[in-house]
Parts: structure tokens; C-alpha cells; sequence
């Protein structure tokens, strides 16, 4: 069974940079995209990027210049950057795995990471 | 940008059929993922590629999309089907949640 955790600091400043960790098992992170998506009471679901091993990667265009995903295999993990946080970036966050074929669809997700900025 | 627009609420009974519509722009020409979420919970995938489940998913869920509407069907509606439900799509390289719909199952 695949499973994700992420990690990383809950409570963050306003301008500071939110770095957060997703520990995958039962699945190497060379196969597959992995992804990361937050969740705010206002604005529901938002997808933030993923990535695939060998560098492709991708960011929403709304958060495109803050965001960076990267893996690290030896760990099987991969990571989240997002610089310049605002008290608009407080939210759960949630890395999950995304299956493609055809399209993409998020089949396995982490429990979440409540990340609150303070201002 | 492209928008996915869900109905806030939608009520059923108990045993009764649910049907939660998920409207975009000529979005029968994507494909349409289903996710379900319960309180304090992260999503599960409910369904994908329009109507596809994924293995674990009752059979009385069901998918469609056609046209501008993706609808997510519950059949013979649960208790434990109460919960948020979220489709999601693609639009330019971009993954687009829909708002939620709260089903409640009075």
C-alpha cells in the first residue's frame, strides 16, 4: 500500500519560506509524478505543482515564481519550497501521488500538513 | 482561467439516488477525477477518467461527463456517504479542483 507523510514547520511568518517534506513508501518516487496541493476553507482545493523523476516539472501559473518541488531518491522523498509566504498561504497542505495515463488523477495522498502564517 | 463550478449543498435520503453535477466550459472533452472527503480527512480518489473507479470504490458510485457537465451518481445513498465531494480536471497543463459539494443524507 502506498503511503505519504508529509513534514515540516506548522508556524511560519509573513515573508519567510515554507519548506515542507513528503516521505513516500510502498512506492519508489522514480515512477510516477508527485504532487503537491493545498487545501484553505475559502478557496477549497488548489494544486500547487508536481514532479517527475528526471527533472519535469510543473507549478500552477498563480504561484509559478514562488514554488519549487524537488526529490530526493535516496530518501524517497520529494519537497516543497514556497518563498515570500503571506498569512493567504495559511492552509493544509498535502503531497499525493499523481497517475498518468491519458490524464492525470491524484490516487494517493498524505494525511496533511496545517501550515499557519502569521503576520 | 478555467473554473469548475459545483453546487454548495446537495441533500438525498437514505437509499435514494445522488447526483452531484460539476459544470466547465466543454469540459465533456477532458477527462473528470472524483474525489471524496470526510471531516478532518484527506481526499480519496472516487473516480477517474470520467467513470472509472478505483479498486475499493463501491460499485453504486458511479461517473459521467458529457457536453459541460461531469456528474458524480451515488446510488442507493449511505450514512458513512456523507461527506465533501470535489471534481477535478485539467485545463493547459493546470489541475482544477471544482468548489466541493457538501452531500448530506438526512
Amino acid at each position: 500500500q502506498v503511503q505519504l507523510q508529509e513534514s515540516g514547520p506548522g508556524l511560519l511568518k509573513s515573508s519567510e519560506t515554507l519548506s515542507l517534506s513528503c516521505t513516500v513508501s510502498g512506492a519508489s518516487i522514480k515512477s510516477y509524478y508527485w504532487s503537491w496541493i493545498r487545501q484553505t476553507p475559502g478557496k477549497g482545493l488548489e494544486w500547487i505543482g508536481y514532479m517527475y523523476h528526471g527533472g519535469n516539472a510543473k507549478s500552477n501559473p498563480t504561484l509559478k515564481s514562488r514554488v519549487s518541488i524537488s526529490m530526493d531518491t535516496s530518501k524517497n522523498q520529494f519537497s516543497l519550497s514556497l518563498t515570500s509566504v503571506t498569512t493567504a498561504d495559511t492552509a493544509i497542505y498535502y503531497c499525493a501521488r499523481a497517475a498518468c495515463a491519458g490524464d492525470c488523477y491524484f490516487d494517493f495522498w498524505g494525511q496533511g500538513s496545517l501550515v499557519t502564517v502569521s503576520s | 482561467s478555467y473554473d469548475l463550478t459545483q453546487p454548495p449543498s446537495v441533500s438525498v435520503s437514505p437509499g435514494q439516488t445522488a447526483n452531484i453535477p460539476c459544470s466547465g466550459d466543454k469540459l465533456g472533452f477532458n477527462y473528470v477525477s472524483w474525489y471524496q472527503q470526510k471531516p478532518g480527512q484527506s481526499p480519496v480518489l472516487l473516480m477517474y477518467q470520467d467513470a472509472k473507479r478505483p479498486s475499493g470504490i463501491p460499485e453504486r458510485f458511479s461517473g459521467s461527463n458529457s457536453g459541460n457537465t461531469a456528474t458524480l451518481t451515488i446510488s442507493g445513498t449511505q450514512a458513512m456517504d456523507e461527506a465533501d465531494y470535489f471534481c477535478q480536471a485539467w485545463d493547459s497543463g493546470t489541475a482544477i479542483f471544482g468548489g466541493g459539494t457538501k452531500l448530506t443524507v438526512l
